[in-house]
């Protein structure tokens, strides 16, 4: 059974630009979330989706978005870069329902912002 | 703000020891708890939940939750240098849609 696949896995953007990062779930799982990892801050909530509707949002401004297509794929973007979005972007996917959402994490994207 | 707390470490224990890991949350509403382990350069993988108070175990991993004390904990036993990676502590914020909440992660090195 594939895992989580995120794209790409390494990528350098320079302060004003804007990236998209991909993730595949898991066949069978409807819910993605994103986190931002950085050493500071660790594991902090970006959003969730399920049946491509956000269900819940973290506390980022207003350049980082998302969307989730029909088969369960997702993607973030982050517009007018900033130094201080460099991090690790973690997509995580799971079954819904009680007791069942345990996140299985991809291998994360690295975004440097120079 | 609904918060997720853990002792940042390093956690240091000789290995055969036991290690003990401990987390306090702040929403008494949460139902769910994981504890996830990460190895420096890897992604977070789970390794317990729990959902009831009182103690899981498996293998040498036992998680345990006290939901009056809105504290949990994991127990490794016969802890290993494999063991060495840092412990996240997870807690479902169910309202509104799954969010899993994650504490700072402690680091735990067990030396040989």
């Amino acid at each position: 059974k594939a895992g989580v696949t995120q794209t790409p896995r390494y990528l350098i953007k320079t302060r004003g630009q804007q990236v998209t990062l991909s993730c595949s779930p898991i066949s069978g799982h409807r819910s993605v979330s994103w986190y931002q990892q950085t050493p500071g801050q660790g594991l902090q909530f970006l959003f969730e989706y399920f049946s491509e509707t956000q269900r819940n949002k973290g506390n980022f401004p207003g350049r980082f978005s998302g969307r989730q297509f029909s088969n369960s794929r997702s993607e973030m973007n982050v517009s007018t870069l900033e130094l201080g979005d460099s991090a690790l972007y973690l997509c995580a996917s799971s079954l819904m329902g009680v007791g069942a959402n345990v996140l299985t994490f991809g291998a994360g994207s690295r975004l440097t912002v120079l | 703000q609904k918060e997720v707390e853990q002792n940042s470490g390093p956690l240091s224990v000789p290995e055969g020891a036991i290690a003990s890991l401990n987390c306090t949350y702040s929403d008494r509403g949460s139902q769910s708890f994981f504890w996830y382990r990460q190895y420096s350069g890897k992604s977070p993988e789970l390794i317990m939940s729990i959902y009831s108070n009182g103690d899981k175990e498996d293998g040498r991993f036992t998680a345990q939750l006290n939901k009056a004390s809105q504290y949990v904990s994991l127990l490794i036993r016969d802890s290993q240098p494999s063991d060495s990676a840092t412990y996240l502590c997870a807690v479902n914020d169910e309202a509104g849609g799954f969010k899993t909440i994650f504490g700072a992660g402690t680091r735990l090195f067990v030396k040989a």
